[in-house]
């Protein structure tokens, strides 16, 4: 298994620009989300998903679009970057047990 | 969702066992309490959780207080890749979102 994929790694945008961060994962894993990670700070949720077709807001959800059309994948829209959503992304998926499994995240800078 | 409170940072000598404390005096009877650690700026790690009763596993033993208002993490025997971000969250179940605090800093000296 490749676990939880994130792609890309690195990630420079504009302000105003729109992209999407892609998130997949192979264990057939139910629950999906996103968070966002600033410079010295925890976690936050942006978006999660508890199975396909069912989202949900987290924490801190504006300028973020998700959609869940399969369990595998969970991608997360920025609609037009601001240089406040320069972060670093992580995806996370779980199945029916206690353990969420992170993926590598992605580094996004908006200038 | 009840919240958490953690020292901000700790230091351990290699080899000896650290202990982390956690704070969450507000916790619900059907809430369990995970620990996730972040090494560098990988992504968070599973540890272990716990409802009520002690904990252990490979990495670490969890130890819960009777009325549950507090909890501590050990690291039996620290080694200097245990040097990490510890987070300590509070949850329903397996099926509630996990709310991340800002942790505890812990730095694992030789």
């Amino acid at each position: 298994n490749a676990g939880v994929t994130q792609t890309p790694k690195f990630q420079v945008l504009k302000t105003g620009q729109s992209m999407t961060l892609q998130c997949a994962q192979d264990m057939n894993h139910e629950y999906m989300s996103w968070y966002r990670q600033d410079p010295g700070m925890g976690l936050r949720l942006i978006h999660y998903s508890v199975g396909a077709g069912i989202t949900d807001q987290g924490e801190v959800p504006n300028g973020y679009n998700v959609s869940r059309s399969t369990t595998e994948d969970f991608p997360l829209r920025l609609l037009s970057a601001a240089p406040s959503q320069t972060s670093v992304y992580f995806c996370a998926s779980q199945k029916n047990t206690y353990e969420q499994y992170f993926g590598p995240g992605t580094r996004l800078t908006v200038t | 969702d009840a919240k958490t409170t953690q020292p901000p940072s700790m230091d351990c000598a290699e080899g000896r066992a650290a202990n982390l404390p956690c704070n969450h005096s507000t916790i619900s009877g059907n809430e369990y309490v995970y620990w996730y650690r972040q090494i560098h700026s990988q992504g968070p790690q599973y540890i272990i959780h716990g409802l009520k009763n002690n904990e252990t596993n490979e990495m670490a033993s969890l130890i819960i207080t009777e009325d549950r208002k507090s909890s501590t993490l050990i690291l039996p025997h620290a080694t200097l890749r245990d040097t990490a971000v510890y987070y300590c969250i509070v949850r329903v179940g397996n099926t509630d979102k996990l709310i991340f605090g800002t942790g505890t800093r812990l730095q694992v000296f030789p």
